[in-house]
């Protein structure tokens, strides 16, 4: 089984709606990142978390929120969703300082229309 | 704030030649990491290799090398004997030693076509 997944892998939905998109995590990893991928652009953050009490902005928060359920979950939302919104989106994990690794999750393709 | 330049959007290379990626970062820390990783169609994120800025000595991992000029910001991947399975999109990405947060900063990307 995967170590990081995500829920769901596509999906479709329609401007103004919310919508949620899930991750867990199998690693026992405290950090968890929520990244945005549009071509041209890379990756960019949304989110991170370093524990269940402990949420932090990225650079690219606005029309976003977070919730870290428990150590192993970390959700994204949109609250609204809009069509500049449509990417791809990462969950990743990490260990901790230095050069661990950041896991990431298979994606969840998002389409607003 | 950190910055990744990936200035080579599309690169191509034959099946068993050797290929060269470059990045370029920008940051006023002394202490850093480097990272490539690889997204294949599948559009997984794989880690390819790592390069501490501490380190003078490159990294190497099987065919993957890396050329690291910490005066000049630089930091290239090297593919040698090129594979059809190495088509992929290639992020470079930093992240600070000390920061708490550990976030990467990601280049803009170079997708790397592997031709017979």
């Amino acid at each position: 089984d995967a170590d990081v997944t995500q829920t769901p892998r596509n999906r479709i939905t329609k401007t103004g709606k919310r919508i949620m998109l899930e991750c867990s995590q199998t690693k026992g990893h405290d950090r968890m990142y929520w990244y945005r991928q549009d071509p041209g652009l890379g990756l960019r953050l949304i989110y991170y978390s370093f524990d269940v009490k402990d949420i932090n902005k990225g650079e690219i928060s606005d029309g976003y929120s977070v919730s870290r359920q428990a150590q192993a979950k970390f959700s994204l939302s949109l609250e609204s969703a809009i069509p500049n919104q449509t990417a791809l989106y990462f969950c990743a994990t990490s260990e901790g300082r230095g050069n661990y690794e950041q896991y990431f999750g298979p994606g969840t393709r998002l389409t607003v229309t | 704030a950190q910055t990744v330049t990936q200035s080579q959007p599309e690169m191509s290379v034959q099946e068993a030649e050797t290929v060269t990626l470059s990045c370029t970062y920008d940051t006023s820390e002394s202490d850093y990491y480097l990272f490539w990783y690889k997204q294949p169609p599948s559009r997984q994120m794989i880690l390819v290799i790592r390069q501490e800025a501490y380190k003078q000595q490159n990294a190497t991992e099987n065919r993957f090398s890396v050329n690291f000029q910490k005066a000049a910001k630089s930091f290239s991947l090297k593919i040698s004997d090129s594979q059809l399975g190495d088509a992929a999109m290639y992020f470079c990405a930093y992240r600070d030693y000390t920061g708490t947060a550990s976030k990467l900063t990601f280049g803009t990307g170079t997708r790397l076509q592997v031709t017979l």
